[in-house]
């Protein structure tokens, strides 16, 4: 099955730095890679996703690349504000498996004013 | 339509009894699923229904854990003779159209402690 990983699990970045988390997957079937936001007591937030026939995706300060061939995607967060804070995480999914999410371990962003 | 609603929000329960929780999926949504999340984790896939009928288990839901989706709208998911390793976020998505391969809506999820 599916297996995701990512890193790193906690991340700093100074108010208006970029932030980069990276991801990896393993099936190859994979076809589509959601990113979620998930603040505290709350349920995760899907902020962007990506399918398999794009290599990038931009929303305002918010990126994604997918590097299919090496099977690794990234969430680009540019101009960090104190809000950006919060836990993030990537997964995979495909049709095949019944468009089953598979998440990684999550990354804990802290922006520092 | 407000989204996924998830009930309760909190759960205290003394180790052996009984739980239920209930999701309320968006309404046009026929795929609903069921996560796990435990503190420092990503959610874990537990079981998924397309419209009434349960598609996929994981390995992950033992015997004493039961879902039903009776008519195909809202589901529930039953902890029987709970454990103290059952305490988790338990976590409710729902998704529109699975030929789109789309992403969730998740609701707030009920925490479950086991005491």
């Amino acid at each position: 099955g599916e297996n995701v990983e990512q890193h790193p699990s906690t991340l700093s970045v100074q108010e208006g730095d970029s932030a980069v988390i990276k991801c990896t997957y393993s099936d190859s079937a994979s076809n589509y890679f959601p990113w979620y936001k998930q603040e505290l007591g709350k349920g995760p937030q899907l902020i962007i996703d990506i399918r398999s026939n794009v290599g990038e995706k931009k929303d305002q300060r918010i990126a994604v690349t997918l590097n299919k061939t090496a099977k690794h995607f990234s969430l680009h967060i540019t101009e960090t504000q104190p809000e950006d804070s919060a836990v993030y995480f990537c997964a995979a999914s495909s049709y095949s498996s019944a468009s089953k999410i598979i998440f990684g371990s999550g990354t804990r962003l802290s922006i520092r004013p | 339509d407000t989204g996924v609603s998830q009930d309760p929000r909190h759960k205290i329960t003394k180790r052996g009894q009984n739980v239920t929780f209930r999701c309320d999926p968006i309404s046009e949504h026929n795929r609903l699923y069921w996560y796990r999340q435990t503190l420092g984790q990503g959610p874990e896939f537990l079981t998924y229904f397309q419209n009434e009928a349960q598609l996929e288990k994981s390995r992950l839901l033992s015997d004493r854990f039961s879902a039903e989706r009776p008519k195909g709208s809202f589901s529930t998911l039953e902890i029987q003779r709970t454990e103290q390793g059952d305490s988790a976020m338990y976590l409710c998505a729902s998704m529109g159209s699975a030929a789109k391969n789309d992403g969730y809506t998740f609701g707030s999820g009920t925490r479950l402690t086991v005491v």
